[in-house]
């Protein structure tokens, strides 16, 4: 099956920092990839959405210079929390879209698939 | 915009029970996918089942069931013979059936935390 990676799971900085997370497609290639945020015993809410080789949109709300998002090649994408203050701790999660060209995907229905997440403390 | 509705906060069922997780959408496309997520304590986010809105027949995986109801913009999630490692949070999700660029993000619902006592 396909396997999305994050990395790190768990990071803990100090206020005014910068903070990436990593959010990798181990074996099929993503060219879209989705970024979402969630707080204790909420659901997911949507923070923005790249495409491999162009700007991410991003969602009413967010701000684009807080939130860094690069998705330079199929299989990376990273999120940057800029500046990171303590309103900024939450859960981030990403997920991948393969490109229904992958072979490797079989059946390939364009499912999306889950990192395990990145939980971020700002003290 | 496309809207998910989970009405029930918090669900409990005893062990080997049935229990349905309701779930409605509101969307003015005529074809989408529909999906129930489990997120176990690990918050790992595993697709249980999915739903082509084309499609009149109800998925079905093993212990689980979906109750499709496309008019009424319906989709309950139906989990049999309840076990201990079902308990988790349960999130209903809409994905427009469109493949332009912004249209394949998922819609969650609130979330359903579902417990099995034993």
């Amino acid at each position: 099956g396909a396997v999305v990676s994050q990395h790190p799971s768990w990071v803990i900085c100090k206020s005014g920092t910068s903070v990436k997370i990593e959010c990798r497609s181990l074996d099929f290639q993503a060219t879209t990839m989705f970024w979402y945020r969630q707080f204790p015993k909420q659901s997911l809410m949507l923070m923005a959405t790249s495409n491999e080789g162009s700007k991410a949109t991003y969602e009413q709300g967010v701000e684009k210079d807080k939130f860094l998002i690069n998705h330079a090649s199929l299989t990376l994408s990273t999120l940057t929390v800029t500046s990171a203050h303590p309103e900024d701790s939450s859960f981030y999660i990403c997920s991948a879209r393969a490109s229904l060209f992958d072979i490797r995907l079989k059946p390939n229905t364009g499912e999306l698939f889950f990192g395990e997440g990145s939980r971020l403390t700002v003290l | 915009a496309q809207t998910v509705t989970q009405s029930q906060p918090e669900m409990s069922v005893q062990e080997a029970e049935t229990v349905t997780l309701s779930c409605t959408y509101d969307t003015s496309e005529s074809d989408y996918y529909l999906f129930w997520y489990k997120q176990p304590p690990s918050r790992q986010m595993i697709l249980v089942i999915r739903q082509e809105a084309y499609k009149q027949q109800n998925a079905t995986e093993n212990r689980f069931s979906v109750n499709f109801q496309k008019a009424a913009k319906s989709f309950s999630l139906k989990i049999s013979d309840s076990q201990l490692g079902d308990a988790a949070m349960y999130f209903c999700a809409y994905r427009s059936h469109l493949i332009i660029q912004g249209a394949q993000k998922l819609v969650f619902g609130q979330g359903t935390r579902l417990t099995i006592n034993p």
